[in-house]
């Protein structure tokens, strides 16, 4: 079946505006979660979802970042007014548990380059 | 802080050599253990992964063993391929599932 998907693979921004980041997760997952990656670091966890609920967003890094999941599937992370620290990758993650299933495996998409310039 | 610790790379080996990563972690209470892989153009993709201390997660080779006593998850394989050069990711689970990674460690392997 189909995988985790994320568009658009490449952003590129000019400092100051506002960019929308989406994803698709696996159907049926019930978890969603988004990562930023900065060049030759590992993820760091932005927000979780379960379903339409965004249980955890306490790593989004200041109030220009905003992220939903208006119908349970479908998520959309939004950046205003960029920075040039913004500069990374974004990766989506979707897993068939809940809260309680830490062990589940989380499915990465192929992530979205963001570029502030 | 980030509480998983991997070895820095690039790590260099060649074919057929034995590869250890290290990994250690800090947690209160007893986390899952994953290893991640991204190999160059794709997405991260699980490796194995432990649930419970003593448990051993194997996986195309590679195996890792969840030791509480020493809150260590080390990656280890007996004969590395050409086709092992990728990255690693060390993680362990979090509050609501998310996953706390380490910095990542590049594995390149010659012929």
């Amino acid at each position: 079946g189909a995988g985790v998907s994320q568009s658009p693979r490449y952003k590129v921004a000019k400092r100051g505006q506002d960019v929308a980041l989406r994803c698709d997760p696996i159907s049926g997952h019930v978890s969603l979660f988004w990562y930023q990656q900065a060049l030759g670091q590992g993820p760091e966890f932005l927000t979780y979802f379960q379903n339409e609920a965004q249980l955890d967003k306490s790593g989004l890094p200041s109030d220009r970042f905003f992220a939903e999941r208006p119908e349970g599937s479908v998520s959309t992370l939004k950046i205003q007014r960029t920075q040039q620290e913004d500069s990374a990758v974004y990766l989506c993650a979707s897993s068939r548990g809940g809260v309680s299933g830490s062990s589940y495996e989380q499915y990465f998409g192929p992530g979205t380059r963001l570029t502030v310039t | 802080g980030n509480s998983v610790t991997q070895m820095e790379g690039p790590v260099t080996l060649s074919e057929e050599a034995f590869l250890t990563i290290n990994c250690t972690y800090t947690a209160t209470g007893y986390p899952s253990l994953f290893w991640y892989v991204q190999y160059p153009g794709e997405g991260l993709q699980l490796l194995l992964k432990a649930t419970k201390a003593d448990d051993k997660g194997s996986n195309k080779g590679f195996e890792a063993t969840y030791r509480k006593e020493t809150t260590s998850f080390h990656l280890e394989k007996g004969s590395v391929q050409v086709s092992d050069s990728a990255v690693y990711f060390c993680a362990r689970s979090g509050n609501t599932g998310k996953l706390i990674f380490g910095q990542g460690t590049t594995l390149q392997v010659k012929p």
